[in-house]
């Protein structure tokens, strides 16, 4: 168990709808990142927040959108969505903002857009 | 990305010895993570290098070479549970983010 939980486990909804992902990150982690998964790719990298600031970015859509709150934890938001955008969606945590810090990864959510 | 490149699949017998390669692009370069996921679970960390050098840890060691761009992973005394995906991944200077290869399917065949 890595400390960082995400909700929920599984996601089933239909193209068009809109979802919020949720992390809480290990007790003492400021940054968040949000990982993609996909079947036929590797882990891309969506976005990175630290203490409540947009940090980096990597090819995230414009219709996906993330945040994280006063608390640390972060949700992520899908919007608009089709069936390509079915994956496993994983927040990982470090203890800082630099890329050198390891991160730990939640169990992800799986989402399938039907 | 920053051109990582792993091999996709790798199949060993159970005790052999598996090396799982991996070359990235040097400019900026910091350090050099190694995760292991299996299939649908969350990426656990492996190894992290950034000097040169082998690093060992019980059945596994992790090697970098920083001029040349290269690491790889060592699994040793394979065992069923190694049968995984292995993930390399960069920091490099100028970004605050990780960068993944697409990772290496290891099967271990008993």
């Amino acid at each position: 168990d890595s400390g960082v939980t995400q909700t929920p486990k599984h996601l089933i909804t239909a193209t068009g709808q809109r979802v919020t992902l949720r992390c809480s990150p290990r007790s003492g982690d400021l940054s968040v990142y949000w990982y993609q998964q996909s079947l036929d790719q590797g882990l891309q990298f969506l976005i990175q927040y630290y203490n409540g600031e947009e940090r980096a970015k990597g090819n995230i859509l414009e219709r996906f959108s993330a945040q994280q709150f006063p608390d640390l934890h972060s949700e992520l938001n899908l919007s608009s969505l089709e069936l390509g955008d079915s994956a496993l969606y994983f927040c990982a945590s470090s203890a800082t903002f630099g890329a050198d810090n390891e991160q730990f990864f939640g169990p992800g959510t799986r989402l399938t857009v039907l | 990305g920053q051109n990582i490149d792993q091999p996709t699949e790798m199949t060993a017998t159970e005790g052999a010895i598996v090396q799982i390669n991996c070359t990235y692009q040097t400019s900026g370069f910091n350090g050099l993570f190694w995760y292991q996921q299996h299939a649908g679970e969350a990426p656990t960390f492996l190894s992290y290098n950034v000097l040169d050098g082998l690093e060992e840890k019980g059945r596994f060691s992790s090697f970098l070479s920083r001029s040349k761009g290269y690491s790889y992973l060592l699994l040793k005394e394979l065992q069923m549970k190694d049968s995984a995906s292995y993930l390399c991944a960069v920091s490099y200077s100028n970004d605050y983010k990780l960068s993944f290869g697409a990772g290496t399917t290891v099967t271990v065949r008993a």
